[in-house]
């Protein structure tokens, strides 16, 4: 059974610092996802990441993926208030017809000003 | 474009009812997933639809059933609510099948409440 873990789960940081937060997964997956999650609101996706080596960054985060390692990173740049909600990462294997994700635990981010 | 879209957007049900969730995909998408998410947690999946049949199934009791619809429209019926039930309900629609990237987009979901 594929399992997806988080770290942090909560994550509390002042603005203006630098952070990442990891996700590791148990089994060989074709696709890593990360998420946003604003309160009450549903998932807003941030990346897609197809390929070992692969890094993607959009504004203040970037996200990479280690395939060996069977880890992604999404890293925190320089971080502002707008950025607090809670990060999800999820993975799914490209078998045929089945589009199954697995997503982790979450990581609460709050940005203190 | 019209995103994915759910009704309703909340519903408060008592223990023992029978509940309907109604999801619409984005224009053109042939996929449906939906997913259950309990207040902090992640998203956990219940079923996908691919061109009205079931492709996949989560670890979820008999008491979750869906269906997908010639316009590609999906339901999830929940019979005998529990209060464990009470959930966001997220619906999300894909393009084609897995053999081809296609990113799966979120609907806004339904707050399920049980009494």
């Amino acid at each position: 059974e594929l399992k997806v873990e988080q770290n942090p789960l909560f994550l509390s940081m002042q603005e203006g610092k630098n952070y990442t937060i990891y996700c590791n997964y148990s089994t060989t997956s074709d696709r890593l996802y990360w998420y946003r999650q604003d309160p009450g609101k549903s998932l807003e996706s941030l990346f897609v990441l197809l390929s070992n080596g692969a890094v993607k960054q959009e504004g203040r985060l970037m996200a990479s993926l280690d395939t060996k390692a069977r880890l992604s990173t999404l890293h925190i740049t320089a971080a502002v208030h707008d950025l607090s909600a809670t990060y999800f990462c999820a993975v799914d294997r490209a078998n045929f017809g089945n589009e199954k994700l697995t997503f982790g635990t979450g990581t609460r981010l709050t940005i203190i000003p | 474009d019209a995103g994915v879209t759910q009704s309703p957007t909340h519903l408060i049900k008592t223990r023992g009812q029978h509940v309907t969730l109604r999801c619409s995909p984005i224009s053109g998408h042939k996929s449906v997933s939906w997913y259950q998410q309990v207040l902090g947690q992640g998203p956990q999946f219940i079923f996908q639809y691919y061109e009205k049949e079931e492709r996949g199934r989560g670890n979820f009791p008999d008491r979750f059933s869906a269906r997908q619809f010639p316009n590609y429209s999906s339901e999830l019926n929940v019979n005998a609510l529990l209060l464990g039930d009470s959930a966001l309900y997220l619906c999300a629609s894909r393009g084609g099948l897995a053999d081809s990237y296609n990113e799966q987009f979120f609907g806004p979901g339904t707050r399920l409440t049980v009494l």
